[in-house]
């Protein structure tokens, strides 16, 4: 079975800095889709961003950006010019059959003013 | 669009009873997944109906099933409550069943099971 493994429980940076938040999973498979999920205090879970394992490039979308290493099966989520409102906890997860996602433990993250 | 609406969202249950949620999804999707989330065990996939038929289920006891209906709407239930049930009920709605990235599953706000 997959498994993905996010090894920060929790981090801090500090607004408008840059962190990341590491991710590493585990597949047989060669092509599949990961994602990251943010989900604040609310505990509605938003799609933050998603990457095609089979395409080399890595996904960004505007503050967010991920480094996607295929053979290291690694997926760290970098988000840069940090704000208050990023605070949150993330999940990092894999799609397998359908539509069902294995996530990680999640990395609590606290951004300071 | 309205999006993903679960209902209730906070319920209070006690032990050996059962229980019934229910989910709505996004107009037009026909897809809806339900997760478990816990301190301990963190997010856990329940199962997947895509139009009105399981397609996956997760590693769960009997005691919790669904089912969906021709509107898509979705319902699961767990029978003899036990503590360790209390937890986060997420529901995700989708328009198809997976076969490109850009399948977003969209989230409800999730309902709120305490089991005494």
């Amino acid at each position: 079975a997959q498994t993905v493994t996010q090894s920060q429980p929790e981090m801090s940076v500090q607004e408008a800095e840059t962190v990341t938040l590491s991710c590493t999973y585990d597949t047989s498979e060669s092509d599949y889709y990961l994602f990251w999920y943010k989900q604040p205090p609310s505990r509605q879970m938003i799609l933050v961003i998603r990457q095609e394992a089979y395409k080399q490039q890595n996904a960004t979308e505007n503050r967010f950006s991920v480094n996607f290493q295929k053979a290291a099966k690694s997926f760290s989520l970098k988000i840069s010019d940090s704000q208050l409102g990023d605070a949150a906890m993330y999940f990092c997860a894999y799609r397998e059959y359908g539509n069902k996602l294995v996530f990680g433990a999640g990395t609590i993250l606290r951004v300071k003013s | 669009k309205a999006g993903v609406t679960q209902t209730p969202r906070y319920l209070i249950k006690t032990r050996g009873q059962q229980v019934t949620l229910s989910c709505s999804p996004i107009s037009g999707h026909r897809s809806v997944s339900w997760y478990q989330q816990t301190p301990g065990q963190g997010l856990q996939f329940l199962f997947e109906y895509f139009s009105e038929t399981q397609r996956n289920k997760g590693n769960f006891p009997g005691r919790f099933s669904g089912r969906q209906f021709s509107n898509s709407r979705s319902e699961m239930n767990v029978s003899t409550l036990e503590l360790g049930d209390s937890a986060l009920y997420l529901c995700a709605s989708s328009s198809t069943t997976g076969t490109s990235v850009y399948n977003e599953q969209f989230f409800g706000p999730g309902t709120r099971l305490t089991v005494l």
